[in-house]
């Protein structure tokens, strides 16, 4: 099983601040990789797949970089609506697929 | 647009059954693989069941192995999780996520709202 770790376990932010989130995988998942946002109590929503593209909808400001072990989501400038909790997760190794246990971004 | 709901969470007693739906709209169901992921009380994500979209693959993860069923009805658009022999540890929001096709294959690109199971006497 593939493990995902990330982070920090929490990034303390200001509006229009850039955020530099990290995911590390126990080994290589090319670049099977996909970043989620989730707010509380909602859902999570796919931001990032294949480490670098970004989903239908998503901001420019979100872009996603990384291939092997080592995977980067960052946000360029912080908006109101983006401090929330986000995971990687895998698709190199399955079953299971396997998620990082997330990082929370919060208003400093 | 692509919804899915959730439907069937509750309180249950340790040991009984409970059988989720998720109700599919605004895509062909038929074509897509679909997952049951969890999130246990202020924790993180979790996979817990996946079947291909014509059935012919079905997996889960080791902790609800032999204890939970995922299955699906393509006349009725809808994907089910039966659980049985509940236990505490499997307290958890319980999310339907569409398995994404081509470049998105096999990540999560829609997911429902959530249903709550809590398993408590």
């Amino acid at each position: 099983e593939i493990v995902l770790t990330q982070s920090p376990a929490t990034l303390s932010l200001s509006p229009g601040e850039r955020a530099t989130l990290s995911c590390r995988a126990s080994q290589s998942v090319y670049s099977y990789l996909a970043w989620y946002q989730q707010k509380p109590g909602q859902a999570p929503r796919l931001l990032i797949y294949g480490a670098s593209n970004r989903a239908p909808g998503i901001p420019a400001r979100f872009s996603g970089s990384g291939s092997g072990t080592d995977f980067t989501l960052t946000i360029s400038s912080l908006e109101p609506e983006d401090f929330a909790v986000y995971y990687c997760q895998q698709r190199r190794d399955w079953p299971p697929w396997t998620f990082g246990q997330g990082t929370k971004v919060e208003i400093k | 647009q692509v919804q899915l709901v959730e439907s069937g969470g509750g309180v249950v007693q340790p040991g009984r059954s409970l059988r989720l739906s998720c109700a599919a709209s605004g895509f062909t169901f038929s074509s897509y693989g679909m997952h049951w992921v969890r999130q246990a009380p202020g924790k993180g994500l979790e996979w817990v069941a996946v079947i291909w979209f014509d059935g012919s693959e079905i997996f889960y993860a080791d902790s609800v192995k032999g204890r939970f069923t995922i299955s699906r009805d393509d006349s009725k658009d809808t994907l089910y999780l039966q659980m049985n022999s509940l236990r505490a540890e499997d307290t958890a929001v319980y999310y339907c996520a569409r398995m994404g096709a081509g470049t998105t294959w096999a990540y999560f690109d829609y997911w429902g709202q959530g249903a709550l199971v809590t398993v408590s006497s």
